[in-house]
């Protein structure tokens, strides 16, 4: 069984302050996407990363690809309280079904004007 | 039109009850999927059609019944549920290698 474990669980911080929110697991995924979720609403995409190594940007949403391709992390620059919400993680694996994501518990944060 | 969109949003039912939930897309996609989300739990995958016949079937209770008349609608059936499926269910479409989810709001369940 593959297992995606986030941390941290829940994250408050004030406006302006950068963080990093962690995914690992012991197996390999093929690729592995970042959503946030808002309350009350469905998990939204942010991105996709493939190859190990990998970084993508967005905005100030900076994501990385272990080399490995077993971990990955966001990184958040001067947050904004827009920037609040559930982040997970979800990998697909490299074997298996097609269809079958694998996602992590989230990282709830929380940014305080 | 929004991408995905789920009937209804809040719904109360009870034990013996027999309710549907509703999940439409508008993006063209060829995979359609049915998802559970508990308070500190990962999402749990529960269904997955593709083209319109069912891929995976995640060991869910014969209390929750799929139907996927075609490839833009998708409903989940519900009878004779108990207090500890309440839950968040989620809707998500999907087109392609990746698998990107597009999720719907969800329809928040609670069982009395």
């Amino acid at each position: 069984t593959q297992l995606l474990e986030q941390s941290p669980q829940f994250l408050s911080i004030q406006e302006g302050e950068n963080l990093t929110v962690y995914c690992n697991s012991s197996s390999v995924f093929s690729s592995l996407q970042w959503y946030r979720q808002e309350p009350g609403e469905g998990p939204v995409l942010l991105v996709t990363v493939v190859t190990g190594g990998e970084v993508k940007k967005l905005k100030r949403l900076t994501f990385q690809f272990g080399d490995a391709r077993k971990d990955s992390s966001l990184h958040i620059t001067a947050a904004q309280p827009g920037d609040t919400g559930l982040y997970l993680c979800a990998g697909e694996g490299s074997g298996g079904s097609n269809y079958k994501l694998t996602f992590g518990k989230g990282t709830l944060l929380t940014v305080n004007p | 039109e929004t991408g995905v969109t789920q009937t209804p949003r809040h719904l109360v039912m009870g034990m013996t009850n027999k309710k549907s939930l509703k999940c439409e897309q508008h993006l063209g996609h060829n995979a359609m999927y049915w998802y559970k989300q508990s308070a500190k739990k990962p999402l749990e995958l529960m269904f997955v059609y593709s083209l319109e016949e069912r891929v995976e079937n995640n060991s869910v209770p014969s209390r929750f019944s799929p139907e996927c008349p075609n490839s833009s609608h998708l409903f989940l059936h519900l009878h004779t549920l108990q207090p500890e499926d309440s839950a968040l269910y989620l809707c998500a479409s999907s087109r392609g290698r990746l698998n990107e989810q597009f999720f719907g709001p969800g329809t928040r369940l609670t069982v009395l």
